[in-house]
Formats: C-alpha cells, sequence, structure tokens
C-alpha cells in the first residue's frame, strides 16, 4: 500500500503571503496526485488533478506540481478564503485509495 | 449540476448493522466508479471502498474488510453501503464520492456525507 506523508501538519501564514505545502509518497504514483480543500463543516472540494491541473473554478493562485514520489502545493497570495486544511491523494495505485493525512494552513 | 445525497447515518449499538445510500443526479452514474470516504471527528480522510462502473472491481479498506459491503444500483443511480459488525472506531461522517474514471481517478464530486455513530 501506498503511503502519503503530507507536510508540515501546520502551516502558519500571513494574508498575502505564499504557501507551500508538501506531499510524499512511499513509492511512485506517477503524476497521478489530487489535491483538495476541505472548510469547517464542509466536503472536501478538488483543487488540483493530474499533479497540476487545476479543477474547474479553481484560482490560478493555486498551481501543483512534482510527480513520482515528490509534490507541492503552492498557494501564490493567500486570501481570507484559503485558509483551510489540505489533503493529497494518489490515484496511481488502487486499491486503496490513499490520502494524506493533511496540512492545516492558518492564520499567522 | 452533480449532486450526491447520502442517507442512512444515525446512533447504533455497537455489534449492529446500517445500510448507507448515495442518490446521484447530474451526470450518467454507469460510467463511473464510485467511492465511499470517511472521516472520524477531527482527524483526516480514510478511504473505505470503491466500485467500479460496472461492479466488476469492488474493494476495501483493510479496516473494514469482511464486515461492509458496497454495491451500486445503475437502474436507480444510487450507491450503497452496507455496514455489519459495527465498532465504536467506525463512528465517522460517510461521504459518496464520484470519481472521475470507471474504475479509479481523483474525487471530483462529493456529497455532503452522512454522520453514522457507534455507541452502547
Amino acid at each position: 500500500e501506498i503511503v502519503m506523508t503530507q507536510s508540515p501538519a501546520t502551516l502558519s501564514v500571513s494574508p498575502g503571503e505564499r504557501a507551500t505545502l508538501s506531499c510524499r509518497a512511499s513509492q511512485s504514483v506517477n503524476s497521478n496526485l489530487a489535491w483538495y480543500q476541505q472548510k469547517p463543516g464542509q466536503a472536501p472540494r478538488l483543487l488540483i488533478y493530474g499533479a497540476s491541473t487545476r479543477a474547474t473554478g479553481i484560482p490560478a493562485r493555486f498551481s501543483g506540481s512534482g510527480s513520482g514520489t515528490e509534490f507541492t502545493l503552492t498557494i501564490s497570495s493567500l486570501q481570507s478564503e484559503d485558509f483551510a486544511v489540505y489533503y493529497c491523494q494518489q490515484y496511481n495505485n488502487w486499491p486503496p485509495l490513499t490520502f494524506g493525512g493533511g496540512t492545516k494552513v492558518e492564520i499567522k | 449540476e452533480v449532486l450526491l445525497v447520502e442517507s442512512g447515518g444515525g446512533l447504533v449499538q455497537p455489534g449492529r448493522s446500517l445500510r448507507l445510500s448515495c442518490a446521484a443526479s447530474g451526470f450518467t452514474f454507469d460510467d463511473y466508479a464510485m467511492h465511499w470516504v470517511r472521516q472520524a471527528p477531527g482527524k483526516g480522510l480514510e478511504w473505505v471502498s470503491g466500485i467500479s462502473w460496472n461492479s466488476g472491481s469492488i474493494d476495501y479498506a483493510d479496516s473494514v474488510k469482511g464486515r461492509f459491503t458496497i454495491s451500486r444500483d445503475n437502474a436507480k443511480n444510487s450507491l450503497y453501503l452496507q455496514m455489519n459488525s459495527l465498532r465504536a472506531e467506525d463512528k465517522a461522517l460517510y461521504y459518496c464520492a464520484k470519481v472521475h474514471g470507471a474504475v479509479s481517478g481523483w474525487v471530483d464530486y462529493w456529497g455532503q456525507g452522512t454522520l453514522v455513530t457507534v455507541s452502547s
């Protein structure tokens, strides 16, 4: 089973600053990686798939990069609505669909 | 508009059973795989089970294997999760998730979830 590890667990960032979130896979998942955003009391929302393709309606300040085992989600200039928990998920090897443990982006 | 509406959650005693349902609309249901993902209170996302478009490929997380059964009725645009021998650690919000693919892929749509509480 592929294990997804996200770091850091919590990221404190000021509005307008850049946030960089990391996700590492225990073995290669090629580019079969997605990122999700989850706000309190809400279901997750798809941000990125294919490691770098933004989902419909996702602002350009969100970008994804990486392949193989190392991936990054970058939020170029944090807005108030971006403070949330972010999860990565691999879909290269199913079963299972494995999620990372999440990174909470909080206001500094 | 894609809609996924879960139902069937509730309070159940340990060892008992519960059946979750997910009513899907707004897309061609039998073209896509469907999955269940759960989230324990204050915790992260955990994949539970998935079923391919034609039910030909099914699998489960080790934590629920042998106790949970996933199924779908393409004629009714519905997904199900039969949960038997429930344990306290099964307490979670259960999400119905549409996958962008016939078997696997990223989750492009999520339901709002149905809460399962296991307690005596």
